[in-house]
């Protein structure tokens, strides 16, 4: 079964840099993949996109290698009001040929003081 | 305000009913995507619209289901409501099939509560 799969959880300080990467082993040729930041009782607000290699803007960096079955959101310098979920998006290719659109599990980021 | 509006935001209701949740996309987009969100657990994909045809279905319930207007405006059905239906909805939309030009647009959601 594709899966799209995060780590449950990551701790760090104000002012540290943190990676958050996503696995998509079955991702779709044609798909992007996207970040969103979740706040408890919000939507899911966007962070970043792209299709291959880095992208970059003035919240984050997306790394993505060659063969895209991963991608790595990089926050610079974060800080306690980072503390939320974070998930990846992307669409995934299912054993019957149709796309499926699939969140992460999500991670969830404490940043301590 | 996200541009993605769904309403009502709260509804309760009690097991067996059914109800309907409503969202309006971001102006220009064309492709739908409702959600599934339950309790400190991550967002289900339910299905996807684009331009009034289903263009993608997750694990959606027989009792759950969609439908994307001609003005765009899209609408989730829920029937034979369960407890463990309760859950946040969300609604959100892009311009294209492929998420991509920025990704999806979220609404605020739809809490629902079956008691």
């Amino acid at each position: 079964l594709a899966k799209t799969t995060q780590p449950i959880s990551m701790d760090s300080y104000e002012g540290q840099e943190v990676n958050i990467t996503c696995s998509h082993n079955n991702i779709a040729t044609n798909d992007y993949i996207t970040w969103y930041q979740q706040f408890p009782s919000q939507g899911p607000r966007f962070i970043i996109q792209g299709y291959k290699t880095k992208v970059t803007n003035e919240v984050a960096s997306l790394f993505i290698p060659a063969d895209r079955k991963s991608s790595t959101l990089s926050l610079p310098r974060v800080s306690l009001s980072d503390t939320a979920v974070y998930y990846c998006l992307v669409g995934i290719s299912t054993d019957t040929g149709r796309r499926a659109l699939t969140f992460g599990s999500g991670t969830r980021l404490q940043v301590q003081p | 305000d996200s541009g993605v509006t769904q309403t009502p935001k709260h509804l309760i209701t009690a097991t067996g009913q059914r109800v309907t949740l409503r969202c309006s996309p971001r102006s220009g987009d064309l492709s739908v995507y409702w959600y599934q969100q339950s309790l400190d657990q991550g967002l289900q994909f339910l299905i996807q619209y684009y331009n009034g045809e289903e263009r993608a279905k997750g694990n959606i319930l027989e009792r759950f289901s969609a439908q994307q207007f001609p003005d765009l405006h899209s609408e989730l059905n829920l029937s034979s409501l369960e407890l463990g239906d309760s859950a946040l909805y969300f609604c959100a939309s892009s311009v294209d099939q492929s998420g991509g030009n920025y990704g999806y647009t979220f609404g605020s959601g739809t809490r629902l509560t079956v008691v």
